[in-house]
């Protein structure tokens, strides 16, 4: 079964922390994704990724930087947490030539106090 | 910039009924797809139905079919005889043709009442 794995259901960090949000996927796709989920807001997009040290910003990427040094990881870092940073955190992948090949990531609940 | 606008939070109904959620889009592609996807309490995201936007026929999956609207940028969600695991958040979803991100809606939190 193919995966996309965040190494945090749940997180607590304190304001002006460093953190890193990690996620793995198995399936040797290109494009991996970070999505922040609010409610009345749905998903949004913070930054993708569809080659190894490639990028582009999403559409809220103020506060956020990502990492992709491997194929199958994507780190999305918060360089010094805020409170309006709380969230939901989706991670996604999908190989280039399949349209309907999204696969996300079981979340990371963010909390940051 | 394309948008996608679920203008209901939220919605209950019965066990066995049948419940349409509704979504516009705005969006000035001429090919492009449109999902809905579903995210129950685990949270895993589940892609429900998929339609693309060249095809006139409206796609069915199931108990789930879609209500495609072209020229009103519309693309409701019916689900038949609906079940206790029915109840989860829906998103409906946009992608140009050639891109590689979702634009998704803000969600829609459905519960199934017995």
């Amino acid at each position: 079964d193919v995966k996309v794995t965040q190494s945090s259901r749940y997180l607590v960090k304190r304001t002006g922390e460093k953190v890193f949000l990690e996620c793995v996927q198995d399936m040797d796709h290109e494009n991996m994704f970070w999505y922040r989920q609010d409610p009345g807001l749905g998903l949004r997009l913070i930054y993708f990724s569809y080659d190894v040290k490639m990028k582009e910003k999403g559409d809220i990427p103020e506060g956020y930087s990502v990492s992709r040094e491997k194929k199958e990881r994507f780190s999305l870092i918060l360089e010094s947490a805020s409170t309006n940073q709380t969230s939901m955190y989706l991670c996604a992948s999908r190989a280039t030539d399949r349209v309907y090949g999204y696969t996300f990531g079981s979340g990371t609940r963010l909390t940051v106090v | 910039a394309q948008t996608v606008t679920q203008s209901q939070p939220e919605m209950s109904v019965q066990e066995a009924e049948t419940v349409t959620l509704s979504c516009t889009y705005d969006t000035s592609e001429s090919n492009y797809y449109l999902f809905w996807y579903k995210q129950p309490p685990s949270r895993q995201m589940i892609l429900v139905i998929r339609q693309e936007a060249y095809k006139q026929q409206n796609a069915t999956e199931n108990r789930f079919s879609v209500n495609f609207q072209k020229a009103a940028k519309s693309f409701s969600l019916k689900i038949s005889d609906s079940q206790l695991g029915d109840t989860a958040m829906y998103f409906c979803a946009f992608m140009p043709q050639g891109a590689q991100k979702l634009v998704f809606g803000q969600g829609t939190r459905l519960t199934i009442n017995p």
